[in-house]
């Protein structure tokens, strides 16, 4: 069966520190992988999808950046946190051609930025 | 980029009682999948339920049912005989043929005992 796994699960960074959010998928291959931030009472906003190594697409222009340097493995990244940076990330997964179509989603990572 | 819509911050229903969630879309595409996903308060997201956008039948799990309109671009979420671990944020979403997930800003569901 397939998991998704993302970690740290909480941090709390000064501004101006610099971010890693690692999230690795297991037990398929050549997933589309997303990660999308959730503010204290909002939605989910999508910030950088892929859909194979290599290749990010940003939805929204931001100090934030992700990679995928492996298949099933993907980073998001910051230079320099800001205090708007904190929220809720969550790393996601779905099939690219095949399959129901759902997203599934890893456990969240909070990050603070004080 | 496609935007989902969910006009209801916050419903409350009693236990045992019926309580629909609403949600419209905005696309240009055909051919589309949506969601409804459920977020306890552990953060983790759960598949409710699903629709094909090429399928005419409104799709169905157990308590959970949806009503859609394509024409109207409208999917709205049936929760039947609530129960008290129904209670959470739901979110509606839409997946586009270029593969990009696009969440409304979700419904918070109280269900009261």
């Amino acid at each position: 069966s397939q998991t998704i796994h993302q970690w740290p699960a909480t941090l709390v960074q000064p501004v101006g520190s610099p971010l890693s959010l690692e999230c690795t998928v297991e037990g398929t291959s050549n997933p589309n992988l997303y990660w999308y931030r959730q503010a204290a009472g909002r939605g989910l906003q999508l910030l950088f999808y892929s859909v194979g190594i290599g290749q990010i697409s940003s939805e929204v222009p931001q100090n934030l950046s992700a990679s995928r340097p492996q298949d099933r493995q993907f980073i998001l990244s910051s230079k320099k946190l800001l205090l708007s940076d904190s929220g809720f990330y969550l790393c996601a997964w779905a099939r690219g051609t095949s399959g129901t179509g759902e997203l599934f989603f890893g456990e969240g990572s909070r990050l603070t930025v004080l | 980029a496609q935007t989902v819509t969910q006009s209801q911050p916050e419903m409350s229903v009693q236990e045992a009682e019926t309580v629909t969630l609403s949600c419209t879309y905005d696309t240009s595409e055909s051919d589309y999948y949506l969601f409804w996903y459920k977020q306890p308060p552990s953060r983790q997201m759960i598949l409710v339920i699903r629709q094909e956008a090429y399928k005419q039948q409104n799709a169905t799990e157990n308590r959970f049912s949806v009503n859609f309109q394509k024409a109207a671009k409208s999917f709205s979420l049936k929760i039947s005989d609530s129960q008290l671990g129904d209670a959470a944020m739901y979110f509606c979403a839409y997946r586009s043929k270029g593969n990009q997930f696009y969440f409304g800003t979700g419904t918070s569901l109280t269900v009261i005992p």
